[in-house]
């Protein structure tokens, strides 16, 4: 069975700072792979996704992700986070069946 | 307006009883999940619907049941005999060839 991995369940940094969130996956065939993101109080909405062509790709927000199948890999990145983007963040994967398996999610909390 | 409509926002209930939560899109989509989140668990998929009149356990179906008579409709009820069943439950739809599941607003439901 598949399973995703995210690195820090909470991380806490300042704004304009980097953030980059580790994602990796259990899964030897082709997978589709995604991003999600829940503001406080809101729904959870997709920010990227990847299903195939450049490994490199860019979301809603100013978030990017990069795809290293040699690493089963799919980091977020954002280059300076502002205090909106407060929020949990869940990497996802889908199978050719299209179930999707979560990560535990990791809490961001951006001070001012 | 398409989408997916979950209701209520909140349900309380006393433990030992079945409760039945919405789930409506008016996407044309053939697809149907419901998932559970969890604080430090991410989501969870609980059923899921690829078609009408036909439905599969997904990783933690016990406790729950499922009904698929309508295309749009997909009501997912929680019975007395779920453990833990306070929870926030997400329900989701994917169309035909689509690799992205579509999500509606989410049921926090209470049991004291």
């Amino acid at each position: 069975a598949q399973s995703v991995s995210q690195h820090n369940h909470h991380v806490i940094l300042s704004e304009a700072a980097s953030l980059e969130l580790g994602c990796n996956y259990s899964y030897g065939g082709t997978v589709n792979l995604f991003w999600y993101v829940q503001y406080p109080g809101q729904h959870l909405q997709l920010l990227l996704k990847y299903f195939s062509g450049d490994p490199l790709v860019k979301g809603i927000k100013g978030f990017e992700a990069e795809f290293i199948k040699s690493k089963f890999s799919f980091n977020l990145r954002k280059p300076s986070v502002q205090w909106s983007d407060t929020a949990e963040y869940f990497c996802a994967v889908t199978d050719s069946w299209g179930k999707l398996q979560f990560g535990a999610g990791t809490q961001v909390v951006v001070t001012p | 307006d398409g989408g997916i409509t979950q209701s209520p926002k909140y349900l309380f209930r006393k433990e030992g009883q079945n409760v039945t939560l919405s789930c409506e899109q008016n996407l044309n989509h053939d697809a149907m999940y419901w998932y559970r989140q969890d604080p430090g668990q991410g989501l969870r998929l609980i059923y899921y619907s690829q078609i009408v009149n036909d439905f599969q356990k997904g990783d933690i179906a016990e406790g729950y049941s499922v009904s698929r008579e309508k295309k749009e409709s997909f009501p997912l009820t929680v019975t007395s005999a779920q453990k833990n069943p306070t929870a926030f439950y997400l329900c989701a739809s994917r169309g035909t060839g689509d690799r992205e599941q579509y999500f509606g607003p989410g049921t926090r439901l209470t049991v004291t």
